[in-house]
């Protein structure tokens, strides 16, 4: 069975101080690994899509990268409206379309 | 373009009564799914359906649930005879077909459902 495992579930940061969260996986063959954004309220919002060990993406203040067990994503000089949760989804080698989802952290950056 | 469109936004409903969430996939995705949120969980798989072929109904928990897309575009999600573990948030996806490399799949805002 395919399995996600987010950590820390809460982080909380000051403004401008940097930080990773991390997301381990056991797949049966990785297809691909997503990041996504929600808010309050909101459903997910897409970050990033990552393939294959070693592949690396970027987006303002947010670096996702990917090994072969986890992907990390890496928040640099974060602000209060990179409050949200983040997200992990992994899609296995056997599906062209189903997602299992991460529990998510919280990260909350005080001003 | 317009986002997908989920309503209502919010249901509350008496335990036992029957719901139905609606889902507006964006234009041109051939592919829909079915999400519950819980508090405290993941996302959980529920269904998925892509252009004419048979959904994939995996991921619905019992036979109180059932969802069905009229003429490939919007879709309709029913669970009958309510239970209060039946509460959490409804999201519904929709990305462009499976098989392609992208096959990102982009959310609603969701359905909250509280059974009382």
């Amino acid at each position: 069975e395919d399995q996600v495992t987010q950590s820390p579930e809460a982080l909380r940061l000051q403004e401008g101080e940097s930080s990773s969260l991390n997301c381990s996986y056991t797949v049966s063959g990785l297809r691909g690994l997503f990041w996504y954004r929600q808010d309050p309220g909101k459903g997910p919002e897409f970050l990033f899509t990552l393939y294959s060990a070693g592949e690396e993406k970027e987006k303002e203040r947010l670096k996702a990268t990917l090994t072969k067990k986890e992907s990390f994503l890496h928040i640099t000089a974060p602000k209060p409206e990179d409050s949200a949760t983040y997200l992990c989804a992994v899609q296995a080698g056997g599906s062209n379309y189903k997602l299992t989802f991460g529990k998510g952290t919280l990260l909350t950056v005080n001003p | 373009g317009a986002g997908v469109s989920q309503s209502p936004s919010n249901k509350v409903t008496e335990k036992g009564k029957d719901v139905e969430l609606r889902c507006d996939p964006i234009s041109g995705h051939t592919a829909l799914y079915w999400y519950r949120q819980s508090l405290g969980q993941g996302l959980e798989f529920l269904i998925y359906f892509q252009g004419n072929s048979a959904p994939d109904k995996s991921g619905l928990p019992s036979d109180r649930f059932s969802a069905e897309r009229t003429g490939g575009s919007v879709s309709t999600l029913t669970i009958q005879r309510t239970q209060q573990e039946d509460s959490a948030v409804y999201l519904c996806a929709s990305s462009l077909r499976q098989g392609v490399a992208k096959n990102i799949q982009y959310f609603g805002a969701g359905t909250r459902l509280s059974v009382l």
